[in-house]
C-alpha cells in the first residue's frame, strides 16, 4: 500500500512569513501533483512534477521534487491571507490511480 | 476554461436507497474517475474508467457501486443500497493522456451525499 504523509497537518502563521510543507512516501513516485482545495469544492491543480530534482515556481510558490522521487515540498514566500486553504499532494505510483496525501491545512493570519 | 460538472451538488437520502451521482467530464478527455472524501479525511480513489470499462478500482468500490457512461457525455456513479458510511463528498475527475505521462486530473466541484 502506497501512502503519502504530509507535514505539518495544520499550520497557522502570520501574513508575510515564509513556510514549507512536505510530502513524503516510502515508495517512488512516477509523478507528483500539488492541489489546493477550498471548503466545499474539488481539488484544483497547482503544479505537476515529473523529473527527480525538478523545481517549479508559481509566483510565490516553489515546488520541489526530491532527487529520489520519494518526497516533495511546497514553499510559500511572504504568505498572504489568500493562501489559506488545504494543500494536497497526490502521486502516481506507476498505476492508473492518483493517491492523495493526508493534507496540510494552512491558515494565514492577517 | 473547460470544467467537469457534477450534479446534484447535495443529495440527502435514506439508508438503503439507491443513489446516482452524475458527472459531465471535459469533452476531449478519455479517462474518468470517481473519488470520495469523507468529512475530515483524505481524498480516496474509488474507480477509473477508460474505453467504456473499469481500468482500476479500489477496495472501497465493492458490489454496491457501479459506474456507467450511458452516452457520449455523462459519467455516472451508482450506489445501489446506501449505508451511513457512504456519506461523503464524491468527486468526479477526468483527464487526457499528457505527453509527460503524468496523470493530470481535472476535478469537479463534488456532490455531497448525506445518508440518514
Amino acid at each position: 500500500t502506497q501512502l503519502l504523509e504530509q507535514s505539518p497537518q495544520f499550520l497557522s502563521i502570520q501574513e508575510g512569513e515564509n513556510l514549507t510543507v512536505y510530502c513524503n512516501s516510502s515508495s517512488v513516485f512516477s509523478s507528483l501533483q500539488w492541489y489546493r482545495q477550498e471548503p466545499g469544492e474539488g481539488p484544483v491543480l497547482l503544479v505537476t512534477v515529473v523529473t527527480g530534482g525538478e523545481v517549479k515556481k508559481l509566483k510565490r510558490l516553489t515546488f520541489q521534487f526530491g532527487d529520489a522521487r520519494k518526497d516533495s515540498s511546497l514553499h510559500i514566500t511572504a504568505a498572504q491571507p489568500g493562501d489559506t486553504g488545504l494543500y494536497l499532494c497526490a502521486a502516481n505510483f506507476g498505476n492508473e490511480k492518483l493517491t492523495f496525501g493526508t493534507g496540510t491545512r494552512l491558515t494565514i493570519i492577517p | 476554461e473547460p470544467e467537469v460538472t457534477q450534479t446534484p451538488s447535495h443529495q440527502v437520502t435514506q439508508m438503503g436507497q439507491e443513489v446516482i451521482l452524475r458527472c459531465v467530464p471535459i469533452s476531449n478527455h478519455l479517462y474518468f474517475y470517481w473519488y470520495r472524501q469523507i468529512l475530515g479525511q483524505k481524498v480516496e480513489f474509488l474507480v477509473s474508467f477508460y474505453n467504456n470499462e473499469i481500468s482500476e478500482k479500489s477496495e472501497i468500490f465493492d458490489d454496491q457501486f457501479s459506474v456507467e457512461r450511458p452516452d457520449g457525455s455523462n459519467f455516472t456513479l451508482k450506489i445501489r443500497s446506501t449505508k451511513l458510511e457512504d456519506s461523503a463528498m464524491y468527486f468526479c475527475a477526468s483527464r487526457r493522456l499528457t505527453g509527460t505521462g503524468a496523470n493530470v486530473l481535472t476535478f469537479g466541484a463534488g456532490s455531497r451525499l448525506t445518508v440518514l
